[in-house]
């Protein structure tokens, strides 16, 4: 069993809907939360981070972390067809740490 | 944020050659430098942590002796892939941690790499 699960998608959404993507973590000792944009042939975008439990927004941007379900989630609001990428949730279990990626959830938003 | 650049962003090259890809950070020095590799549509790999004047630390099933990997300053660090192989072809993406940021990692924009 893979330490982070994350639903490959592909996902798809028209323009200006709410997206919801998810993580669902194994390892209680996953501190430090992040999400990564990655446009094809590119290198990941560092989006959010997240320490333990609780909501971090920027802009359309929002990260929850559920320590207690060991769950992570990043909703984008008003999503556009820039938005479409693949996004990957990554976690740190301690300062320094190696981080531990998801598969990636492919979103295309239409226009 | 910090910047990562990677040189070259794509090399094609014959089965046996070895190939050496750069990763610099561009406005901060970096200790600790991560290799990964990138197969299409899968997620990132870690091969190997590098920090700065000392030894890379490998993942299991990579192999050190083929994947080469040196980290000379706080600026740079180099992967070689030794003889390589078709096998080999894959996205090669480094990423840097600032000293004072401990959960951020800066991405580099990756290198193609195709070995016929």
């Amino acid at each position: 069993q893979k330490e982070v699960e994350q639903d490959p998608g592909p996902l798809s959404v028209p323009e200006g809907a709410i997206v919801s993507l998810n993580c669902t973590y194994s390892n209680s000792a996953f501190q430090y939360f992040m999400w990564y944009r990655q446009y094809s042939r590119k290198g990941p975008e560092l989006l959010m981070y997240t320490y333990s439990s609780g909501n971090k927004e920027d802009g359309r941007f929002t990260a929850q972390v559920d320590k207690s379900s060991k769950y992570i989630s990043l909703f984008i609001r008003d999503s556009q067809p820039s938005d479409s990428a693949t996004y990957l949730c990554a976690m740190i279990g301690t300062n320094a740490g190696k981080s531990t990626f998801g598969d990636g959830t492919t979103l295309t938003v239409k226009p | 944020g910090a910047v990562v650049s990677q040189h070259p962003s794509w090399v094609i090259c014959k089965s046996g050659t070895s190939v050496k890809i750069e990763c610099r950070s561009l406005d901060f020095q970096a200790t600790t430098m991560f290799w990964y590799r990138q197969f299409p549509k899968q997620s990132l790999m870690l091969m190997a942590t590098s920090n700065e004047g000392s030894k890379a630390t490998y993942e299991q099933g990579v192999e050190k002796d083929k994947f080469l990997i040196n980290h000379a300053s706080l600026t740079l660090s180099t992967l070689t892939v030794t003889s390589a192989h078709p096998e080999d072809s894959s996205f090669y993406i480094c990423s840097a941690r600032e000293p004072l940021s401990v959960n951020e990692q800066f991405f580099g924009p990756g290198t193609r790499l195709t070995v016929l």
